[in-house]
């Protein structure tokens, strides 16, 4: 069971909008601290894809959103395309655990 | 360029001890974290902890206290994670990454180690 909490799977066609969401508690996202999320492709590390909650590192394209809010995340993909099929990965800091925690991890595919 | 390369692949027998590497790159190794993260086999990631190489300041999840040490040379720009009685459960990819502070975002990472353990 993982501290940040993400649902399994989520999928869309081409060109449509999913979200990815990541559900913490009062000792992390609550907390006020940041969440940053991971893009790992099939068989590669993960790449840091949206950090502080809503900022995009050089690169990624302004398809990918970020946004918070209470004890929560997002991330939204808009215009998908077949490469954004990939494990998705939120990322906090827990003050109760004083070290990072991961999310589960979401599987999107691109139908 | 930033890097993190890491050693490569190890196949080890339950029991044995094991010490894996991680070197830093075209930065200022002893200016930022370096973390250690496990990926079991089809599962998500998992924090293990983390070494501030400036001084070896050290931290632990604490699924991992007691079962992992995790270390660093400043002088060759290293970090190491090591075990000393593996186990059949850490059949793992292990990945080593980059932090400017313990809040702040993963955003270099290594390529990983795939550590097998099997009799």
């Amino acid at each position: 069971q993982s501290v940040l909490m993400q649902p399994p799977a989520v999928s869309g066609a081409p060109g449509q909008r999913v979200t990815i969401s990541c559900t913490g508690s009062s000792s992390n996202i609550g907390a006020g601290y940041d969440v940053h999320w991971y893009q790992q492709l099939p068989g590669t590390a993960p790449k840091l894809l949206m950090y502080g909650n809503y900022n995009r590192p050089s690169g990624v394209p302004d398809r990918f959103s970020g946004s918070k809010s209470g004890t929560s995340a997002s991330l939204a993909i808009t215009g998908l395309q077949a490469e954004d099929e990939a494990d998705y990965y939120c990322q906090s800091y827990d003050s109760s655990l004083s070290g990072s925690v991961f999310g589960g991890g979401t599987k999107l595919t691109v139908l | 360029e930033v890097q993190l390369v890491q050693s490569g692949a190890e196949v080890k027998k339950p029991g044995e001890s094991l010490k894996i590497s991680c070197k830093g790159s075209g930065y200022s190794f002893t200016s930022y974290w370096i973390g250690w993260v496990r990926q079991m086999p089809g599962k998500g990631l998992e924090w293990m902890g983390i070494i501030y190489p400036r001084d070896s300041d050290t931290r632990y999840s604490p699924s991992f206290q007691g079962q992992v040490t995790i270390s660093a040379d400043k002088s060759i720009s290293t970090a190491y994670l090591q075990w000393s009685s593996l186990k059949a459960s850490d059949t793992a990819m292990y990945y080593c990454a980059r932090q400017s502070s313990t809040t702040r975002p993963f955003d270099y990472w290594g390529q990983g180690t795939l550590v097998t353990v099997s009799s």
